[in-house]
């Protein structure tokens, strides 16, 4: 079964300290990787995706994902965190079939909330 | 850029009642959307795929009479939870692709919170 995981349910980190959340996939030939962030009681807001190229993906507001096809991997990572960067994150997987058509479908993992603490 | 709009964003109601919410596409045109449901524990859950002038598609175990999607333009989809329960309770969440490209993102409305009493 095509899936992304996200083993961390929560990942606390210090204010200026790197942070990472991460995230792995199982699917049937190239994946298209996605994050979205989501703040309290708000829909959720694309950050960055991989699709070929570069396994280094940069993003909005500070954020990379560092795509690795060995480890079926797709972490998210940021130098330097904020406060602001608290909120939940989810990693999402296109897949297609099942009804899908021609469009595909996201799938997503758990979701991992971050706390940056001051 | 493009803007996805969910109404309303919060909504109560009474336990046999139904309730519609609607997602519409503000600056394009959408022929899929893609509604999703928000449980406590965070995860997000794919329901339907809403298709422009044609039939939801909906994921196993996702009850197509309960949750009623309608689809009738290229900016509007609507779900109708029907004769809603307690358990119905949860955040409901629409998307949809800007554009037919495979590798382009979804954008997301603000979800609904409904409560059934």
């Amino acid at each position: 079964a095509q899936s992304v995981a996200q083993p961390e349910d929560q990942v606390n980190v210090a204010e200026g300290n790197p942070l990472t959340v991460k995230c792995t996939y199982s699917v049937s030939g190239n994946p298209y990787l996605f994050w979205y962030v989501q703040y309290p009681n708000r829909g959720l807001q694309f950050l960055l995706k991989y699709i070929t190229g570069d396994n280094l993906v940069k993003g909005s507001y500070g954020f990379e994902a560092e795509f690795n096809k060995s480890q079926t991997s797709f972490h998210l990572k940021k130098p330097s965190a904020l406060v602001s960067d608290s909120a939940l994150y989810f990693c999402a997987v296109r897949v297609w079939g099942g009804g899908s058509g021609n469009t595909g479908k996201l799938i997503f993992g758990q979701g991992t909330t971050l706390q940056v603490k001051p | 850029g493009a803007v996805v709009s969910q109404h309303p964003s919060r909504v109560i109601c009474k336990s046999g009642t139904s309730v519609k919410i609607e997602c519409r596409s503000l600056d394009f045109q959408a022929t899929t959307m893609f509604w999703y449901r928000q449980f406590p524990k965070k995860s997000l859950m794919l329901m339907a795929t809403s298709n422009e002038g044609s039939k939801a598609t909906y994921e196993q175990g996702v009850e197509k009479d309960k949750f009623l999607i309608n689809h009738a333009s290229l900016t509007l989809s609507t779900l109708t939870v029907t004769s809603a329960h307690p358990e119905d309770s949860s955040f409901y969440i629409c998307s949809a692709r800007a554009n037919r490209e495979d590798n382009s993102p979804l954008h997301f409305g603000n979800g609904t919170r409904l409560t059934v009493t």
